[in-house]
């Protein structure tokens, strides 16, 4: 049974950095076309994608936020960690991580997600 | 970046119908089109990857077509359940892309 959890604040205030951190159960980090994804959902808002890790320890970032983002992994704890720095109000929304699946044609989809954390941005 | 627009913003439709929603992307995406629905409170939950596949579990009547720029789901006969916001992914370049979502109410 695959399953995945997001863990973090909250609440942080401008110009801090926020740590996620997604633990999961279910399949490993170092089997072949096996990858994490951060997306996330501001309220009322459509779904971003963020950062992917890979089996292989390749990043991917999204265009617009990738000089705020780093994402890690720790596949012997099954975790996988994002961090945003100089947070802003304009990124308060629920952050979710999935599993992505990748396949030899290139295809990926997110099959799995976490239940979401809300993370709110204030001073 | 793709850009991926969904049309309607939103839907209204009653148990039985035949509902159809369509996505087109800026620029063409193959095949490399998944469809998720998302209950307010809740993740998304993937229902057809590569245009068409079902994913497992997802039932019959959810239907996805399309290739190159221009997508539809169906859902062959609205049940209770599927009122939800449904958005469609390209996953033909990093960074994948979302659209904004249809609304079935």
């Amino acid at each position: 049974q695959v399953t995945l959890r997001e863990s973090g604040p909250a609440l942080v205030k401008p110009t801090q950095t926020l740590t996620l951190t997604c633990t999961f159960s279910g399949f490993s980090l170092t089997t072949n076309e096996m990858c994490v994804s951060w997306i996330r959902q501001p309220p009322g808002k459509a779904l971003e994608w963020l950062a992917r890790i890979d089996w292989d320890d390749d990043k991917f970032y999204n265009t617009s936020l990738k000089t705020r983002l780093t994402i890690s992994k720790d596949a012997s704890k099954n975790q996988v960690v994002l961090r945003m720095t100089n947070m802003d109000p304009v990124d308060s929304a629920t952050y979710y991580c999935a599993r992505t699946r990748t396949t030899v044609t290139s295809l990926y989809y997110f099959d799995y997600w976490g239940q979401g954390v809300l993370v709110t941005v204030s001073s | 970046d793709i850009q991926m627009t969904q049309s309607p913003s939103s839907l209204s439709a009653s148990v039985g119908d035949r509902v159809t929603m369509t996505c087109r992307a800026s620029q063409t995406v193959s095949s490399y089109l998944n469809w998720y629905q998302q209950k307010p409170g809740k993740a998304p939950k993937l229902l057809i990857y590569a245009a068409s596949s079902l994913q497992t579990g997802v039932p019959s009547r959810f239907s996805g077509t399309g290739s190159g720029t221009d997508f539809t789901l169906t859902i062959g006969s609205l049940q209770p359940e599927d009122f939800a916001t449904y958005y469609c992914q390209q996953s033909y370049t990093i960074p994948p892309t979302f659209g904004q979502g249809t609304r079935l109410e």
